[in-house]
């Protein structure tokens, strides 16, 4: 069976600090893989999503830059933090051979202070 | 720009009651439709999808509709048990992307 992980589970990070969030996909090849943030009051947003190896596809203007590294693997880094990066990130995978409109499927989620 | 609405933002029931939740979109040119769960904390885990063709779904106690026209759809839980509080989340995959409510917490009162 598939399981997805992120890591650290918690993170307290002054402004202007580097952030380095991992996300890893086991059990499956391929797959097409998502970042979302979920800030409060707010629904999930869209940050980046990669259809393959070197493959990011950014969806709004920020400081957070996506990387994938490895099939499986998927990371989202900040150079300098901002206040407004504070939220919950979210990492989720979908089936590539099934197109990306299929069911995605979640990590347990980053939550992100900014202090 | 697709928006999804989810109304109420909360809601509290007593327990053994069947309830609705609502969910309304503005652009109909959709491929699916999905029920997300998230628990205080958590990740999202999927409930049910509706693809564009289709007017409902259901998965034990939970029956979701779509009318797609009208960019609406709806989460009927029948008898409401305290396990099932969460925040509900409904999400439109159109444009290549999901696009996600602000979703509903809902309470269950023993």
């Amino acid at each position: 069976s598939q399981t997805i992980h992120q890591w650290p589970a918690t993170l307290v990070q002054p402004v202007g600090s580097p952030l380095s969030l991992e996300c890893t996909v086991e059990g499956t090849s391929n797959p097409n893989l998502y970042w979302y943030r979920q800030a409060a009051g707010r629904g999930l947003q869209l940050l980046f999503y990669s259809v393959g190896i070197g493959q990011i596809s950014s969806e709004v203007p920020q400081n957070l830059s996506a990387s994938r590294p490895q099939d499986r693997q998927f990371i989202l880094s900040s150079k300098k933090l901002l206040l407004s990066d504070s939220g919950f990130y979210l990492c989720a995978w979908s089936p590539s051979n099934r197109g990306p409109q299929e069911t995605q499927y979640f990590g347990p989620g980053t939550r992100l202070l900014v202090l | 720009k697709q928006e999804v609405t989810q109304i109420p933002a909360a809601l509290s029931v007593p327990e053994g009651e069947n309830l609705v939740l609502n969910c309304s979109f503005t652009d109909s040119a959709i491929y699916n439709l999905q029920w997300f769960r998230q628990d205080p904390g958590k990740g999202l885990t999927s409930l049910l999808l509706i693809q564009s063709s289709q007017r409902e779904q259901t998965s034990g106690r939970l029956n979701a509709s779509l009318d797609k026209s009208s960019g609406r759809s709806t989460l009927y839980i029948a008898a409401s048990q305290p396990g099932d509080s969460a925040t509900y989340l409904c999400a439109v995959f159109g444009n290549e992307k999901l696009t996600f409510g602000t979703g509903t917490r809902l309470t269950i009162i023993p």
